[in-house]
């Protein structure tokens, strides 16, 4: 069984710029969830697809935008970075419509915003 | 909304010694709550969850935890530190509901001494 995995594992990037991060799901999970960690601070929560929908967002801008494909994998974009998107990004999967839920982390991309 | 409350954003122990780490939940309603551990530059990993069957939880690497609904408290400990132990362990919950938001803390360092 495959874990969680995320591309590419570090990224620069400078003010202005757009970028995307990859994930792919856990063998047999059907929903992703992104997270943000800033250095020094937990998880938060940025948006998650369920079959392809977005089912859930976080406090954070339009700018972030997700996508989801029929295999489950997924996409965090992020247009017009600024410097305080500096961060690791988390992708966490998960068997939607299960009475817990309980994600499965990839081991995260860091994104540096120069 | 939901919150989490790491008391102690550093943590100290001798090998050997009780680990204990506190996480107060604020919910009108008892959540999921779960521990997750991250190594440096690693993702995280589930370490236990507390999804309303038994209140004390048992998890991986010898660790526990005891949810306290008139405490609303979910602490993790360990008998007895290894040096292995030491990372950054964070307390997160979520509500009653198949696909919602994992809302961590901010996180507790454990470090452990020789």
């Amino acid at each position: 069984e495959t874990g969680v995995t995320q591309s590419p594992t570090h990224l620069i990037k400078t003010r202005g710029q757009q970028v995307t991060l990859r994930c792919s799901s856990q063998s047999g999970h059907n929903t992703v969830s992104w997270y943000q960690q800033a250095l020094g601070q937990g998880p938060q929560f940025i948006f998650q697809y369920y079959r392809e929908e977005e089912n859930g967002r976080g406090n954070f801008p339009p700018r972030f935008s997700g996508l989801q494909f029929p295999n489950y994998s997924s996409e965090l974009n992020v247009n017009a970075l600024e410097l305080d998107d500096s961060a690791l990004y988390l992708c966490a999967s998960s068997l939607g419509g299960r009475d817990y839920n309980e994600q499965f982390f990839g081991p995260g991309t860091r994104l540096t915003v120069l | 909304a939901q919150s989490v409350t790491q008391l102690g954003s550093h943590v100290s122990v001798s090998e050997g010694a009780l680990v204990l780490l506190r996480c107060n939940y604020s919910s009108s309603v008892p959540p999921y709550l779960f521990w997750y551990v991250q190594y440096p530059n690693q993702g995280l990993q589930l370490l236990l969850k507390y999804t309303s069957a038994a209140t004390l939880v048992k998890g991986i690497n010898g660790f526990e935890a005891e949810f306290k609904k008139s405490e609303t408290s979910f602490h993790l400990t360990k008998p007895s530190a290894h040096m292995s132990d030491a990372a950054e362990y964070f307390c997160a919950v979520s509500d009653r509901q198949a696909g919602t938001a994992l809302i961590f803390g901010k996180g507790t360092t454990l470090s452990v001494s020789s």
